[in-house]
């Protein structure tokens, strides 16, 4: 069975503090993605990767950053944490193609709560 | 640039009735278009996909046809059952990029018995 694994379902920090989200997926994929959920705004891509060391910005990268050190485990930092960073956070993982036709897998969601 | 709108939820309907959830994309080129359902508690997974005008996606009793004319591809089931109450997403990707996916904000169905 695939898995997309994050490493907290729940989440509370502080302003300011450095926050790590941790992704890892077990099917040897080349794509893996950073998206956060809101109400009413759907899924919105904060960072992606299409390789060991490689990223590319999404649609909202500010206050975030991103590591890939390893081809399974794809990491989400909050440099300082900010209230308007509570959301709930989703990684996901596809196999690479040119076609736009693969399907992603995604973990179970962290939700973060920045107080 | 590329985005996807679906109807604003939440869409409550008793068991056995039909379902429609309407989605409408704008998008250069051809892309492939998605759709992921959401159950309480989890994350997404897909529910089904079609790759090219006219084809038709279908899985657990949902369909959705790709309907380039109209840039529609809106979700269809013919009798709901509690167990499909989730959220919805309609999405999009275009070739070349990455397999990045495009979502709509989401349309939660709620099936009482």
């Amino acid at each position: 069975d695939v898995k997309v694994t994050q490493s907290s379902r729940y989440l509370v920090k502080r302003t300011g503090e450095k926050v790590f989200l941790e992704c890892v997926q077990d099917m040897d994929h080349e794509n893996m993605f950073w998206y956060r959920q809101d109400p009413g705004l759907g899924l919105r891509l904060i960072y992606f990767s299409y390789d060991v060391k490689m990223k590319e910005k999404g649609d909202i990268p500010e206050g975030y950053s991103v590591s890939r050190e390893k081809k399974e485990r794809f990491s989400l930092i909050l440099e300082s944490a900010s209230t308007n960073q509570t959301s709930m956070y989703l990684c996901a993982s596809c196999e690479a193609s040119g076609r736009a036709v693969n399907e992603q897998f995604f973990g179970p969601g962290t939700r973060l709560t920045v107080l | 640039g590329n985005s996807v709108t679906q109807m604003e939820g939440p869409v409550t309907l008793s068991e056995e009735a039909f379902l429609t959830i309407n989605c409408t994309y704008t998008a250069t080129g051809y892309p492939s278009l998605f759709w992921y359902v959401q159950y309480p508690g989890e994350g997404l997974q897909l529910l089904l996909k079609a790759t090219k005008a006219d084809d038709k996606g279908s899985n657990k009793g949902f369909e959705a046809t790709y309907r380039k004319e109209t840039t529609s591809f809106h979700l269809e089931k013919g009798s709901v059952q509690v167990s499909d109450s989730a959220v919805y997403f309609c999405a999009l990707s275009t070739p070349g990029g990455y397999n990045k996916l495009i979502f709509g904000a989401g349309t939660r169905l709620a099936v009482h018995p």
